[in-house]
């Protein structure tokens, strides 16, 4: 069945290390976007892609990297550069046709830098 | 630059009655708002959108109210249910859902049996 599979779901690193948290939908959806929850915070923007091989930063995309080879998939790097890594990654995807436009999230991935 | 808010942090409800969630936004510009209820270490689930040419829109249990000149909306449900429980965000778009979301902090939901 369709939806958005994040893996995995938690993810352990050391600091100075990169890593790349995966992000696949089969929706069918053009649009695709991730975003960081900290405990008391909302969801914030990190990148977002609208058509394949074509990506925008968000809001907090300092120490992020993304690449939109095919349209299933939008995996986001984590480097080093990132001061603060630790925190709950969200995945989403939404069409570009038809009606209103919600987002559909996967089911997340924590990440912990020690 | 909070644009979109969400001032309870948390709210409790006894079940049966009903749950009043509001989010006040900022921008203008925006024409499209959802609501996310949000499970811990789950991603969001989609639960009700409204457009900005609409001022209410209904879902079973669950009726979004929009009132553009406050920049306000509210999410009520009716009656409450103990599944229920759970963080809501409240998300503001422009161009009717074309472009980004901006998320407010969530309020979360407590309903007490």
């Amino acid at each position: 069945d369709g939806g958005i599979t994040q893996s995995p779901k938690y993810l352990f690193r050391k600091e100075g290390q990169n890593v790349t948290l995966s992000c696949e939908q089969n929706l069918n959806h053009d649009a695709m976007y991730w975003y960081r929850q900290d405990p008391g915070q909302g969801l914030r923007l990190i990148y977002y892609s609208q058509i394949v091989n074509d990506f925008q930063k968000g809001d907090i995309a300092e120490g992020y990297s993304v690449s939109r080879e095919k349209k299933e998939s939008f995996p986001l790097t984590v480097t080093s550069a990132q001061k603060n890594p630790t925190a709950f990654y969200l995945c989403a995807s939404s069409s570009r046709t038809g009606g209103l436009r919600e987002q559909y999230f996967g089911p997340g991935t924590r990440l912990t830098v020690t | 630059d909070q644009q979109v808010k969400q001032n309870s942090p948390s709210l409790s409800v006894q079940e049966g009655r009903i749950s009043i969630l509001n989010c006040d936004y900022t921008n203008s510009m925006f024409d499209y708002f959802l609501w996310y209820k949000k499970y811990p270490a789950e991603g969001p689930t989609f639960l009700i959108s409204i457009s900005s040419i609409k001022d209410k829109n209904e879902d079973g249990r669950f009726t979004v109210f929009l009132n553009k000149s406050a920049k306000h909306l509210s999410l009520h449900i009716v009656p409450s249910q103990p599944g229920d429980s759970a963080v809501y965000f409240c998300a503001a778009s422009s161009n009717f859902g074309n472009e980004k979301l901006t998320f407010g902090t969530g309020t979360r939901l407590t309903i007490i049996p």
